[in-house]
């Protein structure tokens, strides 16, 4: 099995809304990511958790909060979104190290639309 | 961090000759580099990567070439087809023991014309 699944599909949330979005892998990844990524733009990398402790966070603002319950699953908690933070959410996960493929395997996305 | 440089930021060929992406890198830890094509309203698909300690892949009518010296690596894709026309993305990653911290090219969204 070498799929991410994302849900949901799509998501649309009022400025006071809380909602997460939902990751699962089970490749046997121990490296999950988060990017967003606005139309005609590339990804932009928000968190990555490793051995299921977060390990980056590209200055992503507190409205966003990652999480990581076990070596399957990555959710991302919305609080507070502004409309600007409509866009695409990827999710992805790799090998965690230099051993083997160093590829991303991408999820399919949640379209997240802020009103 | 990393910057990651591409160009051209469109560009279009007609269906059989050759399309040619170049990115830039600045970061000399980076040894890594994939390189995606996403379709409209779909996910990133790795279509072929390079580790730093070769410099030049090649998988039936693509490749890439890296060039670490200059800290820049190119997609060739030969003999195109209208199922090419995609935006493709360029990455630089640093692989570590925590995971890969890709970063990624502006994109090029390439048409190929029948």
């Amino acid at each position: 099995d070498t799929e991410v699944t994302q849900t949901p599909k799509h998501l649309v949330m009022g400025m006071t809304n809380k909602k997460s979005l939902k990751c699962e892998q089970h490749m046997g990844h121990r490296a999950m990511y988060w990017y967003k990524q606005k139309a005609k733009k590339p990804p932009e990398l928000m968190f990555v958790y490793s051995y299921e402790k977060l390990s980056i966070n590209e200055s992503v603002p507190s409205r966003f909060s990652p999480e990581c319950p076990n070596s399957s699953l990555l959710n991302l908690h919305l609080h507070a979104l502004q409309p600007e933070d409509s866009a695409l959410y990827l999710c992805a996960s790799s090998v965690a190290g230099g051993t083997g493929t160093y590829e991303q395997y991408f999820g399919p996305g949640t379209r997240l639309t802020v009103t | 961090g990393e910057n990651v440089e591409q160009h051209p930021s469109t560009l279009s060929v007609q269906e059989g000759d050759s399309a040619v992406i170049k990115c830039t890198y600045s970061d000399s830890a980076s040894n890594y580099f994939p390189w995606y094509k996403q379709e409209l309203g779909k996910r990133p698909q790795l279509i072929i990567d390079i580790r730093s300690n070769v410099g030049e892949k090649k998988d039936q009518r693509i490749a890439v070439t890296l060039n670490k010296t200059a800290k820049h690596f190119s997609l060739h894709i030969t003999e195109t087809q209208p199922e090419d026309s995609a935006v493709y993305f360029c990455a630089a990653s640093r692989v570590t023991n925590t995971g890969n911290q890709f970063y990624f090219g502006t994109g090029t969204s390439l048409t190929v014309i029948p």
